[in-house]
């Protein structure tokens, strides 16, 4: 296993087109989670799912942003009609287990999104 | 919210080391205290992760104080590709994820 893959690695789209990426996690992990950067700042927590529920989500999710994980296994992130607002690097990240008994997160090399 | 205060930047000379603060100081007794660290335009890298008790591997050290206030991340030879932005997390216990602050900007020099 090769760690978190993300497609694509960059996207350019035009201001109300919809897209979609992909984030296949290590095959072991059950807990995935989506995060959004902006240049300059950390990473911002979006969703997280365990298995195929989704259990969060932030208020940054608006409802232009839809995720699914239907098997368990790979996650899609959408957003729909784009706003320049929405560029940003999307990260994904899996882990084995909770963060809070020492299970840390493995992320992908995100993809990186431009709305022009 | 983070937890964790961290200075925005740091510079260390190649081929010494880099000790990097982070205070928690409303830290609990049963919350881990996580390093990651992000080259430009890749995702965050884990580098190490401790409770209580001292950590050491093949990356960096972890040193967390005896009241568990505050930590230090040593990078103990420093290398040009340590330049990064270095993240202290401390995720709390009702929360199983990681809130990212902005980070210490590491710059390595030679």
């Amino acid at each position: 296993d090769t760690g978190v893959s993300q497609d694509p690695r960059h996207k350019i789209t035009k201001r109300g087109q919809n897209v979609t990426f992909r984030c296949d996690p290590i095959s072991e992990h059950n807990r995935l989670y989506w995060y959004r950067q902006t240049l300059g700042q950390g990473p911002e927590f979006l969703t997280y799912f365990q298995n195929e529920a989704q259990l969060e989500k932030s208020r940054l999710l608006s409802d232009r942003f839809s995720a699914e994980r239907p098997k368990g296994s790979f996650s899609t992130l959408e957003i729909q009609r784009t706003e320049q607002g929405d560029s940003a690097m999307y990260l994904c990240a899996s882990s084995l287990g909770p963060q809070t008994r020492g299970y840390g997160y493995t992320f992908g090399s995100g993809t990186r999104l431009t709305v022009v | 919210d983070a937890k964790t205060t961290q200075p925005p930047s740091m510079d260390c000379a190649e081929g010494r080391a880099a000790n990097l603060p982070c205070n928690h100081s409303t830290i609990s007794g049963n919350e881990y205290v996580y390093w990651y660290r992000q080259i430009h335009s890749q995702g965050p890298q884990y580098i190490i992760h401790g409770l209580k008790n001292n950590e050491t591997n093949e990356m960096a050290s972890l040193i967390i104080t005896e009241d568990r206030k505050s930590s230090t991340l040593i990078l103990p030879h420093a290398t040009l590709r340590d330049t990064a932005v270095y993240y202290c997390i401390v995720p709390e216990s009702n929360f199983n994820k990681f809130y990212f602050g902005s980070g210490t900007k590491l710059n390595v020099k030679p």
